[in-house]
């Protein structure tokens, strides 16, 4: 079982849906990252979270420690949102390692 | 991210050939990371610094050495480049309370 785990794989939407992408893990966390990832493009990170939640223009972040888990939400999704997103553990024991879902890839259709 | 650079963007070599990428931040981050990334496998760690001289082994480690003999400066080297170290390699930095940061990519094809 990974200790990260992404759902969906892959999700494509209208332009203006409502977005959401989760994402579990099992182990230990001091922080969970969501990052971008353009197709042939480099990696931006979107959010770096430890409890709560996060905005950003139209995306949001929110991670339930309890629970093991934290989702990714866009709103008014537009087809430059299509990428894929990634959400990344850090591990506590282990100097600031990330560990890695295997990112959903999202297309959104005009 | 103009806090970090990574060169080449583009390299091609031939099997056997030692290559060295580098890469090159502006952000006094402690922490520097290799990754390569492949279709199907995702992110996965080379090499990481978390100072001077000292640097650790990741997951992928066999084939490749790192260097940082300055904060600013973490090499990737590979000794004698092999196929399957075909790859795209990312650099990354992080401090202890931000998110992390990625250079654009060295695209590698080895021939």
């Amino acid at each position: 079982k990974n200790e990260v785990e992404q759902s969906p794989q892959n999700l494509t939407a209208q332009e203006g849906e409502f977005i959401t992408i989760n994402c579990s893990y099992s182990v230990g966390i001091s922080a969970l990252h969501w990052l971008q990832q353009h197709p042939g493009g480099g990696i931006v990170s979107l959010f770096m979270l430890s409890s709560g939640k996060k905005k950003h223009g139209r995306l949001i972040a929110t991670i339930n420690i309890q629970e093991k888990h934290s989702s990714l939400h866009i709103t008014a999704s537009h087809p430059r949102d299509s990428a894929v997103y990634i959400c990344a553990a850090q591990d506590m024991d282990s100097n600031y390692q990330l560990i890695w879902g295997a990112g959903t890839k999202l297309i959104i259709k005009p | 991210d103009a806090g970090i650079t990574q060169s080449p963007r583009h390299k091609v070599t031939e099997t056997g050939t030692p290559v060295t990428l580098r890469c090159h931040q502006t952000e006094n981050h402690r922490y520097m990371y290799w990754y390569r990334q492949d279709p199907g496998h995702g992110l996965r760690l080379i090499h990481y610094s978390y100072g001077v001289k000292d640097t650790d082994k990741g997951e992928v480690s066999d084939g490749y050495s790192v260097s940082r003999s300055k904060t600013e400066d973490f090499l990737l080297t590979l000794e004698s480049a092999t196929s399957s170290q075909t790859s795209v390699y990312f650099c990354a930095i992080s401090e202890t309370a931000d998110g992390y940061t990625f250079g654009s990519g060295t695209r590698l094809t080895v021939v």
